[in-house]
C-alpha cells in the first residue's frame, strides 16, 4: 500500500509554454501532499505544502504565480508550471503524507522536465 | 530558519566497510525520519525516531537519535552495492504536525 503516481514522468517543452503535472495517492488519501524540487546531486527543495480543499502554502522564495498548485481531492494535487522557461528544467517530485502514527511522506517517482 | 545539517556530502567507501551519516538541527525536534534514495528513484521512508536516545536497527542500519533530540545518525555495517544511493534525514520541529526540514543527503560511493 501507500503508492504515488505521478504523470508525465518526463516532459519537454518549449519556452513560455504551459506544464502540468499530476499527483495521485492510490491507496490512500492524502490530506497534504507536498511539492518538491531537485536540482541535480542536490538534496530536495520543499516548494510548497498542499492541503485539500484550502490554498497551498508555499516556500520563501518560490512565486506562487509561476507554480499554480491545487489540491481539488484527498487523492490528487496537481502542479502547474506556467509560461516556463529553461531555468524551470528540473525534477519535481510530488509526496503525500498519509496520517498514521509516523505520519510519514510517500514520493512519487518525480516528473523530468526540460524547457527547450 | 531552522536548520538541519547532515555530513558528509559523500562518502567513499570499499565494499564490506562500515558508513555513518550525521544529521545535526538547529532547533530540538520532535522526530526525525530517514529516506533511502537510490540512483535514478525517488526517497523511500525508513524510519521514525521519536524518543530521546533512540536507537532503532534495520538488518544492517542502525539508526540513533540523540538525547537532546538535535542530531541523528545512520550507520551501515558492512556496505553492500545495493547501500549505494543517497541518504536523506528529515526532521519535524517540536510544534509542527507536519513541516519537515531535509538535511542535504550523503551520498554512498562503493569504490570499485
Amino acid at each position: 500500500g501507500a503508492v504515488v503516481s505521478q504523470h508525465p514522468s518526463r516532459v519537454i517543452c518549449k519556452s513560455g509554454t504551459s506544464v502540468k503535472i499530476e499527483c495521485r495517492s492510490l491507496d490512500f488519501q492524502a490530506t497534504t501532499m507536498f511539492w518538491y524540487r531537485q536540482f541535480p546531486k542536490q538534496s530536495l527543495m520543499l516548494m510548497a505544502t498542499s492541503n485539500e480543499g484550502s490554498k497551498a502554502t508555499y516556500e520563501q522564495g518560490v512565486e506562487k504565480d509561476k507554480f499554480l498548485i491545487n489540491h481539488a481531492s484527498l487523492t490528487l494535487s496537481t502542479l502547474t508550471v506556467t509560461s516556463a522557461h529553461p531555468e524551470d528544467s528540473s525534477f519535481y517530485i510530488c509526496s503525500a503524507r498519509r496520517a498514521s502514527s509516523y505520519n510519514e511522506q510517500f514520493f512519487g517517482p518525480g516528473t523530468r522536465l526540460t524547457v527547450l | 530558519g531552522q536548520q538541519v545539517m547532515q555530513i558528509p556530502q559523500y562518502q567513499h567507501v570499499q565494499e564490506g566497510e562500515d558508513f555513518t551519516t550525521y544529521c545535526n538541527s538547529s532547533t530540538t525536534l520532535s522526530n526525525i525520519q530517514w529516506y533511502k534514495q537510490r540512483p535514478g528513484g525517488h526517497p523511500v521512508f525508513l524510519i521514525q525516531l521519536v524518543k530521546s536516545g533512540e536507537v532503532k536497527k534495520q538488518k544492517r542500519l542502525t539508526f540513533q537519535f540523540g538525547e537532546a533530540k538535535k542530531n541523528s545518525s545512520l550507520h551501515i555495517t558492512a556496505t553492500q552495492t545495493t547501500d549505494v544511493g543517497t541518504s536523506f534525514c528529515a526532521g519535524r520541529p517540536g510544534g509542527s504536525n507536519y513541516q519537515l526540514i531535509w538535511g542535504a543527503g550523503t551520498k554512498l560511493i562503493i569504490k570499485p
